[in-house]
């Protein structure tokens, strides 16, 4: 078990630039989530896959946002023309869902160590 | 919509006990989490309560009164290494879902 990955760990962009992110989760897990965390905050939902299905994305979402999980396994979420407000912590967490309500591997998130992006 | 409240910060010194209030306001709910972070750090998980009552880990427990909307994380025996930000998170209109509060900072002194 070697925890979710993610890559970059930094980004620098220009405003109006598109970036992408990738997240590895923990091999079994078959949930994968992406939160923004900006400075004094807590992180903020963004979207949540079950495999390589997208089951629900925030209403806070701009268009500009998008994520994939392709084969359920990583996951990528890009941002198309970047703004200074999209600067923040993009943290991703996976879990194993079974199903079971009173199963506790129902509730934990693994985070990974996030990427910081800084629009400038 | 939803809302979590929790305080900005707490301090206390070393081997005293913190509790750390949550409330929340939520259109369904499925349970209330807690999650622990370093400066610099991946949140971890440190509870979750379903059903109202006691979850004891360790020197950390959490509370929940589902009738009150309201929970709580008790800090015991507190160390030097406690020193982090607390969020409450609430799994509420959605199963896969969680809604983080804006999070606790506790500094523990000598």
């Amino acid at each position: 078990d070697t925890g979710v990955s993610q890559d970059p760990r930094h980004k620098i962009t220009k405003r109006g630039q598109n970036v992408t992110f990738r997240c590895d989760p923990i091999s079994e897990h078959n949930r994968l989530y992406w939160y923004r965390q900006t400075l004094g905050q807590g992180p903020e939902f963004l979207t949540y896959f079950q495999n390589e299905a997208q089951l629900e994305k925030s209403r806070l979402l701009s268009d500009r946002f998008s994520a994939e999980r392709p084969k359920g396994s990583f996951s990528t979420l890009e941002i198309q023309r970047t703004e200074q407000g999209d600067s923040a912590m993009y943290l991703c967490a996976s879990s194993l869902s079974t199903g079971r309500g009173s199963d506790p591997n129902d509730y934990e998130q693994y985070f990974g160590p996030g990427t910081r992006l800084t629009v400038t | 919509g939803q809302s979590l409240e929790q305080p900005s910060e707490v301090t206390a010194v070393e081997g005293a006990i913190v509790q750390i209030n949550c409330t929340y306001q939520t259109s369904g709910f499925y349970g209330l989490s807690w999650y622990q972070q370093h400066d610099g750090g991946a949140p971890t998980f440190l509870s979750y309560n379903a059903l109202d009552g006691l979850e004891e880990t360790g020197r950390f427990s959490s509370f929940l009164s589902r009738s009150d909307s309201y929970g709580y994380l008790l800090l015991q025996e507190l160390q030097m290494k406690d020193s982090a930000s607390y969020f409450c998170a609430v799994r509420g209109d959605s199963w896969g879902k969680l809604q983080f509060g804006a999070g606790t900072q506790v500094v523990v002194t000598p």
